[in-house]
């Protein structure tokens, strides 16, 4: 099956401070999303982007669909931002979204 | 708000007790999934029901099973839980489950063994 890694699996970040996420996967997909799970496990969509660029506030991302690879940009980061960030990828044929390794990222005062 | 609901946040049982997980839904999505979040592990998914065929996955074990009686609700049956099968179970749904489908979560379940 498809291979989904994320990178950096920990991440420490100061108040303010900027930072990019990436997602690599194995194999064409359909379907993109990231999500935020917050400490008490809720998993939050944050973007559909199976190509192209988004922006919502301080998060946007990028996938660049022939090179296999999203980026979820945070700027400015807040404390409320910690928690994992989850990649999923979804392909013709499968209707289950495969989901990244996480990056678990603290946001501290 | 439409929103996935998911019945009760915790769940607290013994060894070998069948338990059953609830979900629920005010999106009137066709379909709804189960998934099983480990921790420290992604979530993976258990089985999902469009409208209401159900689809196991290969890997999913027998212990588990599932009953959509309507639209709104789909539930998660634990026939004999084991202290593996500790872990946080999600109820996602999305509109016509179709690979470009947006999934939308539950806040989870989190079960314990003892």
């Amino acid at each position: 099956g498809i291979q989904v890694e994320q990178s950096p699996p920990d991440l420490i970040l100061q108040e303010g401070a900027n930072s990019t996420l990436r997602c690599n996967f194995s194999d064409s997909v359909n379907n993109l999303q990231w999500f935020h799970q917050n400490p008490w496990g809720q998993l939050i969509n944050l973007f559909y982007i199976p190509s192209g660029t988004k922006q919502n506030g301080r998060l946007s991302a990028t996938t660049v669909a022939t090179e296999r690879y999203s980026l979820l940009y945070i700027s400015s980061s807040q404390t409320t931002d910690s928690g994992v960030y989850f990649c999923a990828v979804g392909q013709t044929g499968a209707n289950n979204l495969f989901f990244g390794t996480g990056t678990r990222l603290t946001v501290i005062p | 708000d439409a929103m996935v609901i998911q019945n009760p946040r915790y769940q607290v049982t013994q060894f070998g007790k069948p338990v059953t997980l609830s979900c629920s839904q005010t999106l009137n999505h066709n379909v709804m999934y189960w998934y099983q979040q480990k921790s420290s592990q992604a979530p993976k998914l258990l089985f999902h029901y469009y409208d209401k065929d159900f689809n196991n996955e290969a890997d999913t074990p027998d212990n588990f099973q599932s009953r959509r009686p309507n639209t709104s609700f789909c539930f998660l049956d634990i026939r004999s839980p084991g202290l593996g099968d500790a872990a946080m179970y999600l109820c996602a749904t999305s509109i016509y489950g179709g690979v470009t489908d947006t999934q939308y979560f539950g806040p989870g379940t989190r079960l314990t063994v003892l």
